[in-house]
This record gives structure tokens, sequence and C-alpha cells, in this order.
């Protein structure tokens, strides 16, 4: 039973348009939500968080989205660089404290920018 | 201050070895937590330690995988008689307490 799910595996944007990465959860306890960035080979690299009593988080070209009623929630980019390119993954936690104490992770979205 | 170092960055094992996977956290880091990723998976968490202690093992399978984290050293990740089921990429995180949690660059288990 997956309870955080990225249903695009892939998605193709242009340089310099936004990209808008979205992730569905089922599980209404959880509490806290981040975005990873993973390039091949390597470990994945924390973005950007939000905590559940917030809607918006924004950290330069990254904005994070909640929508707690549609247990919802969206990563976007803008503008979109080429090295934007990588698997992006979105997690959620139970606890609020930071770590990663048993975050739940979605399947990832492959996000190729096109020059 | 270096990264969270693992090694061996690939290990290869025959069925039935055992998979011994060391994760050096950050400097200052003493909170430290493994993940699997299975292919076209996402990362599944493991267990959460801190020195000495394990925290959160509710993500360990029950028999054959153990992890610990030595007053000094590394943290180990070790896995008996392996199956093939259990080639994957393990990643290692660490942490200090109340902070985001920064990723190694994982070891990539195959077992023939």
């Amino acid at each position: 039973d997956q309870q955080v799910k990225q249903n695009s595996p892939s998605l193709s944007v242009q340089e310099g348009r936004i990209s808008i990465l979205n992730c569905d959860y089922t599980n209404s306890m959880f509490d806290y939500f981040l975005w990873y960035k993973k390039y091949p080979a390597e470990g994945p690299t924390f973005l950007i968080s939000i905590s559940s009593i917030k809607d918006k988080n924004e950290d330069g070209r990254f904005t994070v989205f909640l929508n707690k009623s549609a247990k919802h929630l969206s990563l976007h980019i803008v503008p979109s660089q080429p090295g934007d390119s990588a698997v992006y993954f979105c997690a959620a936690s139970f606890y609020s404290g930071g770590g990663a104490d048993g975050l739940t992770f979605g399947k990832g979205t492959h996000l190729i920018i096109q020059p | 201050n270096a990264g969270v170092m693992q090694n061996p960055r690939h290990l290869v094992r025959r069925r039935g070895q055992e998979a011994r996977l060391r994760c050096s956290p950050m400097k200052g880091h003493s909170h430290v937590y493994w993940y699997r990723q299975l292919p076209e998976e996402g990362l599944k968490f493991m267990v959460y330690l801190q020195k000495e202690n394990i925290i959160d093992e509710s993500g360990m399978p029950k028999e054959r995988f153990s992890a610990e984290f030595p007053k000094e050293g590394p943290s180990i990740l070790r896995i008996q008689q392996v199956v093939r089921g259990d080639s994957a990429a393990y990643f290692c995180a660490s942490s200090p307490l109340g902070a985001e949690a920064f990723f190694g660059q994982g070891t990539r288990l195959t077992v023939v």
C-alpha cells in the first residue's frame, strides 16, 4: 500500500519554463513533507520542506505548495534550468523535528529539462 | 567538512555470504538512518540509530539484517546469508538533532 504517490514517472519541460512536480499522500497523520533531488549514482539531496501547518514555502526558484484537504503537494521550479534534470522524490514524515526517521518516499519523477 | 561517507560504493556477494555496509556520518552528527532503494522504487526506511542505541528499527526485516552505531567508528549495516532479493542501493543519512539529514552516495549491493 503506497502512502506517498508520484504518479508521473517522468516529466519533460523546456528550459526557462515552469516545472511542476506532483505528489499525493493517503495518511492524514503525516505532519511534514520534503522534496529531495537525486542525480544518478548519488544520494538524495534535500531541496525544500513544508510543515502541515503551512500551505506554501518558498526558497529561491523552488516553491512547495501543500493542500491538506486534497492530500496533495506540488513542487514548482521556475525558471527551469538544465542542471535541474534529475529524479525528484517526495517524502512524508509523522515528525516535524527534522532528521530522517521513518520518512516515506514516493517512487520519484524523472525531470528532464529540454534546451 | 566531508559529507556522509559510505563504503564500499559497490559490493558483489554470492548467495549465502555476508554483506557489511559502512557509513561514516558527517562531523558533529550523532543520528544515522539507513534506507534501501530497490530497482524502480522509492527509498524505504530501515533503521534509525544514535550512538550505541537503536531508536527505530520498524523498517528492518526481522531476519538476517542488523545495524549498529558504536561509540567509536562508523555505523554498520550487516546482512547475513544474502539472497538475490537483497540486491539494492543502500543509503545512509546523518543529521544533528532536529535538523535536516544529509544522505551519502549509497552502496550498490549485487547478489549473484
